[in-house]
């Protein structure tokens, strides 16, 4: 079965730019949309973007400006850098696959286990 | 303050049906598909209902989805101790252009 799993740092400074990467087992990355999902302490959930196996992308307009998510089919998998970080962006982030063929009709099926981002110096 | 509103706790004894309602407007709800997710402490999501009212393998058919309008609703029924989550509903929004999330409802069971 598919399986998700994001690697990254936990700590990051404010103003520098976070990078996490999405490992793709137990399937191909092809034919799939594929998603990244925050959660801040206690709080709810907040979509970031996703990004299609061909590289189309589309991202949360609130985090548009500091968002940028690549692909990497020949290591199956895709990637997360988020620039200028506050506080504000300490969260779990976690790494999904869309259920279907189209990213806005289909949600997220497939969930990697998350990884904790703290933003502090 | 999110997009879709959910009340933040909901609770039953045993054996309850619990209803959790996720409202919405016609630009998200109203014209697109709703889904549920349950997540469990220091957990993943998981689904639980995709297209409104369809249960992915696995998971039991206590579980139940639905759309009205611009509104969506999970229920729980024959309430189990393990139902105890937090659960989220979720929609694309046309005028957002983008994944939006309900802030959660708390299950707890008494």
């Amino acid at each position: 079965q598919v399986q998700l799993l994001e690697s990254g740092p936990g700590l990051v400074k404010p103003s520098e730019t976070l990078s996490l990467t999405c490992t793709v087992s137990g399937g191909s990355i092809s034919s799939y949309y594929w998603s990244w999902v925050r959660q801040p302490p206690g709080k709810g959930l907040e979509w970031i973007g996703y990004i299609y196996y061909s590289g189309t992308t589309d991202y949360n307009p609130s985090l548009k400006s500091r968002v940028t998510i690549s692909v990497d089919t020949s290591k199956n998998q895709f990637s997360l850098k988020l620039s200028s970080l506050t506080a504000a962006d300490t969260a779990v982030y976690f790494c999904a696959r869309h259920a279907g063929d189209s990213a806005s009709y289909y949600a997220f099926d497939i969930w990697g286990q998350g990884t904790m981002v703290s933003v502090s110096s | 303050q999110s997009v879709l509103t959910q009340p933040p706790s909901a609770s039953g004894t045993p054996g309850q049906r619990v209803t959790i309602s996720c409202s919405g407007s016609s630009s998200n709800i109203g014209s697109n598909y709703g889904y549920w997710y349950q997540q469990l402490p220091g957990t993943a999501p998981k689904l639980l209902i995709y297209t409104n009212n369809q249960r992915p393998s696995g998971v039991p058919d206590r579980f139940s989805g639905s759309k009205s309008g611009t509104s969506a609703s999970l229920a729980i029924s024959g309430l189990r101790s393990e139902d105890e989550a937090d659960y989220y509903c979720a929609t694309w929004d046309d005028s957002l252009g983008g994944w939006v999330f309900g802030g959660g409802t708390k299950v707890t069971v008494l």
